[in-house]
């Protein structure tokens, strides 16, 4: 497959529960980053990893933990959410920092 | 650090009319501006970009000017289409770091 695939698209959880979002980029991207999409609000950029380094964290909760094993691969651990958390959480990638992003389809979160 | 308005936040025009959206940044030192559009459940997806050293450019039936001084930007999208209808994003690349800050988002809607 090409581009950036998300998986699961679509995510419902408890408030106690712990998951993982996957995001795997195929275009050889030294960049990859997570934003989280809520109705009525400006996308917004949770972690930046370039070459397998955080390099931007934008006072995200704890509760939001990110996982970059290899430059391909970024992954967000999730634990403890609460209800407001429920968004559309998008993975994107770029060749470098700063460049243009490709973005991932999205996964659908509802936190019950 | 970096602040991004976006205006309208809905627009609706006829077939064949041109549409406009507007977006403004606070750092002065911002030196990218992609703008996205992002269909209904879809992911958002690059249309067009302007590097600070660029005053206009465009692509087809869409362009994009940029106003370094007065530190605006703006999409002109031509001859709309019913497929243009979509939500669109601009962002803002900050000038010291690795974050994109986005705009809320505009709603175009183009009448048949």
């Amino acid at each position: 497959e090409t581009g950036v695939t998300q998986t699961p698209r679509h995510l419902v959880m408890g408030m106690t529960n712990k998951k993982s979002l996957k995001c795997e980029q195929h275009l050889g991207h030294n960049a990859m980053y997570w934003y989280k999409q809520s109705a009525k609000k400006p996308l917004e950029l949770m972690f930046v990893y370039n070459f397998k380094e955080q390099t931007e964290n934008n006072s995200v909760p704890s509760r939001f933990s990110p996982e970059c094993p290899n430059s391909s691969h970024l992954f967000l651990h999730l634990h403890t959410l609460q209800p407001e958390d429920s968004a559309l959480y998008l993975c994107a990638s770029s060749q470098d920092w700063g460049d243009e992003q490709f973005f991932g389809p999205g996964t659908r979160l509802t936190v019950l | 650090g970096e602040n991004v308005e976006q205006h309208p936040s809905t627009l609706s025009v006829q077939e064949g009319d041109s549409a406009v959206i507007k977006c403004t940044y606070s750092d002065s030192a911002s030196n990218y501006f992609p703008w996205y559009k992002q269909e209904l459940g879809k992911r958002p997806q690059l249309i067009i970009d302007i590097r600070s050293n660029v005053g206009e450019k465009k692509d087809q039936r869409i362009a994009v000017t940029l106003n370094k001084t007065a530190k605006h930007f703006s999409l002109h999208i031509t001859e709309t289409q019913p497929e243009d209808s979509a939500v669109y994003f601009c962002a803002a690349r900050e000038g010291q770091g690795f974050s994109f800050i986005f705009g809320k988002g505009t709603r175009l809607l183009v009448k048949p």
